[in-house]
């Protein structure tokens, strides 16, 4: 089925550990974005790509890198997990100019970080 | 400033009423779009619907209906006849023309229907 994938789904990672989470998509969009989601918080945006070789820093960057090698992948890495980095991640699609219509989410990545 | 408001965090009602949950959002865009999303136990994003700031029609799907009003900067969302599997927790989102397609999301009100 065409959509947004992301692995791993569940992860447990000791405190200092790093880590990254792939997300890929097979819609040939354009923008991709990682969030987070916390406990009475919404999702928030984390980083997000407008292009492959480009990204930008969103909502809450601090402590995460991404990169965009390929159009269809948008990975999402942890330097030195913290215990505050555990919550659920969700990655995104979209193309531009189509006022979001297919803005697509994965199903999500639960890190737990202790 | 939150640009997205989710005042109820919790509401439960009993199968069959009807329940509405309230969105009050922010902008200063002439052009944007709202959206409602479900998320059931099971963790995944529903995409329910998408609206676009010039299009204030009043929209109906089954049991659901959502009503946006660019006066009050609303864009609450009704569930008719609520049912047991309509428990979620359900997110209203912004986006701006002007930012971009980032989405801001509202916190979330959580509906616990109760058979």
């Amino acid at each position: 089925n065409a959509g947004v994938t992301q692995t791993p789904k569940f992860r447990v990672l000791k405190t200092g550990q790093s880590m990254t989470l792939l997300c890929a998509q097979d819609m040939n969009h354009e923008y991709m974005y990682w969030y987070r989601q916390d406990p009475g918080m919404g999702l928030r945006l984390i980083h997000y790509s407008v292009g492959e070789g480009t990204t930008a820093k969103g909502e809450v960057p601090d402590g995460y890198n991404v990169s965009r090698l390929k159009k269809q992948n948008f990975l999402l890495g942890l330097e030195s997990a913290a215990p505050s980095q555990t919550s659920v991640y969700f990655c995104a699609s979209s193309s531009p100019g189509t006022g979001n219509y297919g803005y697509t989410f994965g199903s999500g990545t639960r890190l737990t970080v202790v | 400033a939150q640009k997205v408001t989710q005042a109820q965090t919790e509401i439960s009602v009993v199968e069959k009423e009807d329940v509405t949950l309230d969105c009050v959002y922010e902008t200063r865009d002439t052009t944007y779009y709202l959206f409602w999303y479900k998320q059931p136990p099971s963790g995944e994003l529903v995409f329910l619907i998408r609206r676009n700031s010039f299009d204030e029609q009043n929209e109906i799907s089954g049991r659901y209906s959502w009503n946006f009003q660019k006066s009050t900067s609303s864009f609450n969302f009704t569930i008719t006849a609520s049912q047991v599997v309509d428990s979620a927790v359900y997110f209203c989102a912004l986006s701006e023309a002007r930012t971009g397609n980032q989405f801001y999301f509202g916190t979330g009100t959580s509906l616990t229907v109760i058979p």
